[in-house]
């Protein structure tokens, strides 16, 4: 069964400083990895989407890597601020499922605070 | 800019009320998605729509039924509301059916959310 696993759980740092979340995934066939923001009460906003062959990307301050080998990726948060207070959700995309599209596989989230 | 809408964000309905959930996109995309999302289980699919009168179940159809009459809509309803269907409910929108080619980059688009509570 497809999985996606998320950590850590929940995340509190102050502002300024930096972190990293995680996600693990069995996905297979792999087709993308995308990194998505949800503020509290909101839809999920994109941050990142990368395919096998990408290693790394950014978005302003926050930096997206994947190791599809290991099947893992983070997501790194430079001089974190207030705004960055959210959920975050790793998506993996399973490659050529369905005539309806590839079938995405959620994460349940980090839940990140950042404090002054 | 891009848009996917959700016609309603707060809803409280009584166990066995047929509840309808609109959503609409303005972006001309082929592909429609209804999520709902509890703490702790992520996002999972109830159906998604890959063109106009096209439907297909997801992970947690049961309960559930979908209308696409229009591109640009793709409604979810709710036959007969139970309790255990509180939660939040997200449409989603993506750009192309991505199911035959290897990279797809597109970006799938959420709406805001709709809170339903069934009392």
């Amino acid at each position: 069964k497809n999985q996606v696993e998320q950590s850590p759980q929940s995340l509190i740092i102050l502002e300024g400083k930096n972190c990293t979340l995680q996600c693990n995934y069995t996905v297979s066939p792999f087709s993308n990895l995308r990194w998505y923001k949800q503020d509290t009460g909101r839809g999920p906003v994109s941050l990142t989407i990368m395919t096998f062959s990408e290693n790394t990307k950014s978005n302003g301050r926050y930096t997206a890597t994947l190791d599809a080998d290991t099947k893992q990726s983070s997501l790194h948060i430079t001089a974190s601020q207030l705004s960055d207070s959210a959920s975050y959700i790793c998506v993996v995309s399973e490659n050529g499922v369905t005539g309806g599209g590839n079938k995405l596989t959620f994460g349940t989230g980090t839940q990140l605070k950042v404090e002054l | 800019d891009v848009k996917v809408t959700q016609s309603s964000r707060y809803l409280v309905k009584r166990t066995g009320e047929k509840v309808f959930l609109e959503c609409v996109q303005d972006m001309d995309h082929e592909n429609m998605f209804w999520y709902r999302q509890d703490p702790g289980l992520g996002l999972r699919l109830i159906y998604f729509s890959y063109d106009v009168k096209m439907k297909e179940k997801g992970d947690i159809p049961e309960g559930y039924s979908v209308s696409r009459e229009k591109k640009e809509r793709f409604s979810l309803i709710l036959e007969s509301a139970s309790t255990n269907q509180t939660s939040m409910y997200l449409c989603a929108s993506s750009l192309d059916r991505d199911s035959w080619i290897i990279y797809s980059g597109n970006t799938i688009y959420f709406g805001e959310g709709s809170w339903l509570t069934v009392v």
